[in-house]
């Protein structure tokens, strides 16, 4: 069974930075991953993605220069590392499994979400 | 505003067939794959339809999903009142700002 379990979330101010983890079992963590979050009654918003072998990351311009998407397969570890965090990146965000070693888009697997919350 | 185009929301009675439509463009839908997601309330979002067409596991063959160009489509047939959710389409969009995009969400009411 597919599991992905995050963690690091939690208040924070403005201008300050989080590392949020995503520790995943049941699969073969060669898979692309990525983080979508969804802000507080809104829809959802892809954040990031990284293909399986890092090779390749993409990132939202609401986030390009700010966010980092990285990962560890040695320890099936899915990271990302928020900085210069703002009240808009407020929201529950989640880990999510692609279908593919790349990119694509389609996710086939979801955490239950890390909440963060930017405020003074 | 999102990349994807969904109607707001949709309602028909238990038992009935609805259809949630999804509208994007060459860049995304054209030309990837797309996936349907359904999220209850205070719940995480949950997969219903991967590569355009494809159940996973576990999901009932009442939900189906197709595409056509650069538009998508989720049937839900034998409508429940279990089916009350938020649906979301999502895909990859292949422009110069490659990344996942996703449809703005349809809120589904079984009358």
């Amino acid at each position: 069974e597919v599991q992905l379990l995050e963690s690091g979330g939690g208040l924070v101010r403005p201008g300050g930075s989080l590392r949020l983890s995503c520790e995943a079992s049941g699969f073969n963590f060669k898979y692309a991953m990525s983080w979508v979050r969804q802000a507080p009654g809104k829809g959802l918003e892809w954040v990031s993605s990284i293909s399986g072998s890092s090779g390749s990351t993409y990132y939202a311009d609401s986030v390009k220069g700010r966010f980092t998407i990285s990962r560890d397969n040695s320890k099936n570890t899915l990271f990302l590392q928020m900085n210069s965090l703002r009240g808009d990146d407020t929201a529950v965000y989640y880990c999510v499994k692609d279908v593919f070693y790349y990119g694509s888009g389609n996710f086939d697997s979801w955490g239950q979400g890390t909440l963060v919350t930017v405020s003074s | 505003q999102s990349v994807l185009t969904q109607p707001p929301s949709v309602s028909a009675a238990p038992g009935q067939k609805v259809t949630i439509s999804c509208s994007g463009s060459s860049s995304n839908i054209g030309n990837n794959y797309v996936s349907w997601y359904q999220q209850l309330p205070g719940s995480a979002p949950k997969v219903l339809i991967y590569d355009n067409n494809k159940r996973p596991s576990g999901i009932p063959d009442r939900f189906s999903g197709s595409k056509s160009g650069t538009s998508a489509t989720l049937d839900i047939t034998g409508l429940q009142t279990g089916d009350e959710a938020d649906y979301y389409c999502g895909t990859w969009d292949s422009s110069l700002s490659a990344g996942g995009v996703f449809g703005g969400g349809t809120s589904l009411t079984v009358l």
